[in-house]
């Protein structure tokens, strides 16, 4: 099992470019999350999907789409890159276990827009 | 609203230390709560759970116990190790939001 698996690992963008970040994830999970990770401020949800078919915005979506292509794929596409975008990303994925839900991440995708 | 609020970092630990990190948590009802390790250039991992109220979760050596008396989840452990060096994340899971909250995270550096 990879798990869950990201790419790019790395993007340089300059702003007003377009970009997808992809995720899949392996392990049959419903439910999948878009995260960023800027300094001093921990996680934060951008996009997520509770299952196939359904997406709902976090908690800082400006700026950002996803698309939930299929049971395994979450994507996550800037339209026109900002400095302020600049950050690391995360998805993850999960399913219900007995009491809240465990959620596996991916490696991120480091993006720094200039 | 929900929220978690974890002790600031940088906390610098000789080997073989103890270590304590403090999480307290605002939450409605009874979220379920975690601690997430990330090392050095990876993505978080899950590093121990608690799902109600005198729960404790343990793992590697580390333990935290789901007091909701404190609303409190501080992680600990006995004997640190350098290679515990990692940025370290607490979080809750409210089911009416379906989402996990997490703290600022904790960086934790250990040396020999």
């Amino acid at each position: 099992n990879a798990g869950v698996t990201q790419t790019p690992k790395f993007q340089v963008l300059k702003t007003g470019q377009s970009m997808t970040l992809q995720c899949a994830q392996d392990m049959n999970h419903n439910s999948m999350y878009w995260y960023r990770q800027d300094p001093g401020m921990g996680l934060r949800l951008i996009y997520y999907s509770a299952s196939e078919g359904t997406t709902d915005k976090g908690e800082v979506p400006n700026g950002y789409n996803v698309s939930r292509l299929n049971k395994r794929e979450f994507s996550l596409r800037l339209e026109s890159a900002a400095p302020s975008q600049t950050s690391v990303y995360f998805c993850a994925s999960s399913e219900k276990g007995a009491r809240g839900y465990e959620q596996y991440f991916g490696p991120g995708t480091r993006l720094t827009v200039t | 609203g929900n929220s978690v609020t974890q002790m600031e970092g940088p906390v610098t630990l000789s080997e073989e230390a103890f270590l304590t990190i403090n999480c307290t948590y605002t939450a409605t009802g009874y979220p379920s709560l975690f601690w997430y390790v990330q090392y050095p250039g990876e993505g978080l991992q899950l590093l121990l759970k608690a799902t109600k109220a005198d729960d404790k979760g343990s793992n590697k050596g580390f333990e935290a116990t789901y007091r909701k008396e404190t609303t409190s989840f501080h992680l600990e452990k006995g004997s640190v190790q350098v290679s515990d060096s990692a940025v370290y994340f607490c979080a809750l899971f409210y089911n009416q939001g379906g989402k996990l909250i997490f703290g600022q995270g904790t960086e934790l550096s250990v040396k020999p």
